[in-house]
């Protein structure tokens, strides 16, 4: 299994607190992505990073941000969290990227699991 | 709006029969990929499919990506209690976005 570590796993917090969740590789892959899990909508793709300080939004990337200052950490952050966010977040981890068409292979971290009441 | 929609959402079979899972769009996508995801964990890649009319075997598992290149299929033969799972189709277009299907939840019973 790729080395991929999310912290924490599970998390419950209210409505308005900021909230940070953790991504850490020990894979030195260029690419690292952030999605959300929801019933009926599958993955989506919240923010991903092409390299260190270098990041870009995906699909749903209101009332998120991201940071990435080492290649081994990726944090996304919930600046003031809203229930719409509960959901399960995955972190995910590739050494090529999407660019040149999905011939690359994601792994998948053990995902965190956000509750907001 | 959801780019890629699979069906059925969910289903439930008898250890030995045979399934089809699909994955429809009405965009086109320069590659493709299935995802098998078990409780608790992330999606694990099965396969990528990057030619219309592209056609992979993975043991029982058969892939197929449509001549189009808008939609993909995912056959399993003599289903085994081991491939209970959700199922995820995701795609890339032209412009380097990523879709996820909405995936399909199999269970195979004993």
């Amino acid at each position: 299994d790729a080395g991929i570590t999310q912290s924490p796993r599970h998390k419950v917090t209210e409505t308005g607190t900021p909230v940070t969740l953790r991504c850490h590789q020990t894979e030195n892959h260029r690419y690292m992505y952030w999605y959300r899990q929801d019933p009926g909508h599958g993955l989506r793709l919240i923010h991903y990073s092409y390299g260190v300080k270098d990041t870009d939004k995906g699909e749903v990337s209101d009332g998120y941000s991201v940071s990435r200052s080492k290649t081994e950490d990726f944090l996304l952050t919930l600046e003031s969290a809203t229930s719409s966010q509960t959901s399960v977040y995955f972190c995910a981890i590739s050494p090529r990227g999407l660019a040149g068409g999905l011939t690359d292979t994601q792994y998948f971290g053990p995902g965190t699991r956000l509750t907001v009441l | 709006t959801q780019l890629l929609e699979q069906s059925p959402q969910f289903l439930s079979i008898q250890e030995g029969e045979n399934l089809t899972v699909y994955c429809n769009s009405s965009s086109v996508f320069s590659s493709l990929q299935w995802y098998r995801q078990e409780p608790g964990e992330g999606p694990v890649l099965l396969v990528t499919v990057v030619t219309g009319g592209e056609v992979k075997k993975l043991k029982r598992l058969t892939f197929q990506f449509g001549d189009a290149r808008k939609d993909s299929s995912l056959h399993i033969t003599a289903a085994q209690t081991g491939d209970t799972g959700l199922y995820l189709c995701a795609g890339i277009t032209g412009a380097n976005n990523l879709f996820f299907g909405t995936g399909t939840r199999l269970t195979v019973i004993p």
